[in-house]
């Protein structure tokens, strides 16, 4: 099983800020790699998949890096609809996906 | 506009069966992989299981593999979830999950449904 693991847990971030969120696989995953955003209430958004593509409808404010072991998710410039959690996921092994823990962002 | 709509949750004594179900619309149903994924209150996200366009793949998380069963009814657009021996720790929001891809190895989770809660309790 590919474990996932996220830093931080929780950052604490002001409005126009850039936040950088952080997800590590136990082993290589190539690019297979997907972001989620989770608000309260609301149903869970795919973000980024291939470690670096937007889903559709998503600004351009968020940007994906990584491959291989490490992944970044950035958001340049945050607005007051990005507190959220943050989840990564990893798609390389089917048997199972499995999930970061998730970072939660929160306003400063 | 996609939608996914989860039902069938509930309070269910440990031991205990459940069917819970996705309805789909807004898209082509037997174009896509679908899958179930929970989240225990206060926890992060759990993948439960799969299943293929056609249904000729299936696959499960070691924690539920011989007492859950994924289907799913392209004719009716929906995906289900029979859930059997249920324990205490299988409490938990379960989401409904359209893959971008039609096999079940595809595994990006594009569209998400509101959830539904299974509360397995004595």
């Amino acid at each position: 099983e590919r474990v996932m693991t996220q830093s931080p847990v929780t950052l604490s971030l002001s409005p126009g800020e850039r936040a950088t969120l952080s997800c590590r696989a136990s082993q290589s995953i190539s690019s297979n790699l997907a972001w989620y955003q989770q608000k309260p209430g609301q149903a869970l958004r795919l973000l980024m998949y291939d470690a670096s593509t937007r889903a559709t409808g998503v600004p351009a404010r968020f940007s994906g890096s990584g491959s291989g072991t490490e992944f970044t998710l950035t958001i340049s410039s945050l607005e007051s609809e990005d507190f959220a959690v943050y989840y990564c996921q990893q798609y390389d092994n089917w048997r199972p996906f499995t999930f970061g823990q998730g970072t939660k962002l929160e306003i400063k | 506009e996609v939608q996914l709509v989860e039902s069938g949750g509930g309070l269910v004594q440990p031991g205990r069966s459940l069917r819970i179900s996705c309805a789909a619309s807004g898209f082509t149903f037997d174009d896509h992989a679908m899958h179930w994924v929970r989240q225990a209150p206060g926890r992060g996200l759990e993948w439960v299981s799969g299943i293929g366009w056609n249904s000729a793949n299936i696959a499960y998380a070691d924690s539920v593999k011989g007492r859950f069963t994924i289907s799913r009814d392209n004719a009716k657009n929906s995906l289900y979830l029979q859930m059997n021996s249920l324990r205490t720790e299988d409490t938990a929001l379960y989401y409904c999950a359209k893959d971008l891809s039609p096999t079940l190895t595809g595994g990006t989770f594009e569209s998400w449904g509101q959830g539904t809660l299974v509360t397995v309790s004595s």
